[in-house]
């Protein structure tokens, strides 16, 4: 069974850049048919979809984030990784790493927490 | 863009049927598939309906969606209710333009 789990700092400073990895396990990130995303929940509000990215290596992000936000894949590691830079504590958020059979989410990490503060 | 509005709250008693509707702002509600995912306190969530009314292994049956064109909306049904539903659930959608939306949520609370 595929299991997705979420690394990297709990707080980040205003102004710094967050970097989260996603480590897959029981499958393959190299697999065609899934697209590899990231998804994020302040807390108690609702959810925001950052991103996605194939193994390809090809990417489509969030509009109202396009500008701030970098993902990668290392097939070597079967990871894949988010960059967010210029955080403020509007970016204070549980993040979400998801596997996704192109239209919708069957495989949930169980989120990491980031708070931003100095 | 477009948005998805969902109410903010539902309630209904345990046994009894709820639906959860999510209305599409712009575009037509039938061109682009419709998810539905539930999320219990403390817990990642979890997909119950997916491509407008499917559903993955081990969902039961009890949970159902659908798409109403007329107003431009989906809708997400659960009979038989149990206090394992209640939880918050959100519609999620997408566009050439912004692959996915999801609605803000409702709280489902099974009295």
């Amino acid at each position: 069974q595929v299991q997705l789990q979420e690394s990297g700092p709990g707080l980040v400073k205003p102004s710094q850049t967050l970097s989260l990895t996603c480590t897959v396990s029981g499958g393959s990130i190299t697999s065609t048919t899934y697209y590899w995303s990231w998804i994020r929940q302040p807390a108690g509000k609702g959810l925001e979809w950052i991103g996605r990215i194939y193994t390809s290596g090809s990417t489509h992000y969030n509009p109202s984030l396009k500008s701030r936000v970098t993902m990668s894949i290392d097939t070597s590691k079967n990871q894949f990784s988010l960059k967010l830079q210029s955080m403020t504590s509007a970016d204070a958020a549980v993040y979400y790493c998801a596997r996704v059979p192109i239209t919708w989410i069957d495989v949930w990490g169980k989120g990491t927490s980031v708070t931003v503060s100095s | 863009n477009f948005m998805l509005t969902q109410p903010h709250s539902v309630s209904e008693s345990p046994g009894k049927t709820v639906t959860i509707s999510c209305t599409r702002s712009s575009g037509t509600i039938a061109s682009n598939y419709v998810q539905w995912y539930q999320q219990r306190p403390g817990s990642s969530p979890t997909t119950v309906i997916y491509e407008d009314n499917q559903r993955p292994s081990g969902v039961p049956d009890r949970f159902s969606g659908s798409i109403d064109s007329s107003s431009n909306s989906a809708s997400l049904t659960i009979s038989g209710l149990t206090p394992e539903d209640e939880a918050v659930y959100y519609c999620q959608s997408y566009d050439s333009s912004i692959p996915w939306v999801f609605g803000g949520g409702t709280r489902l609370t099974v009295l």
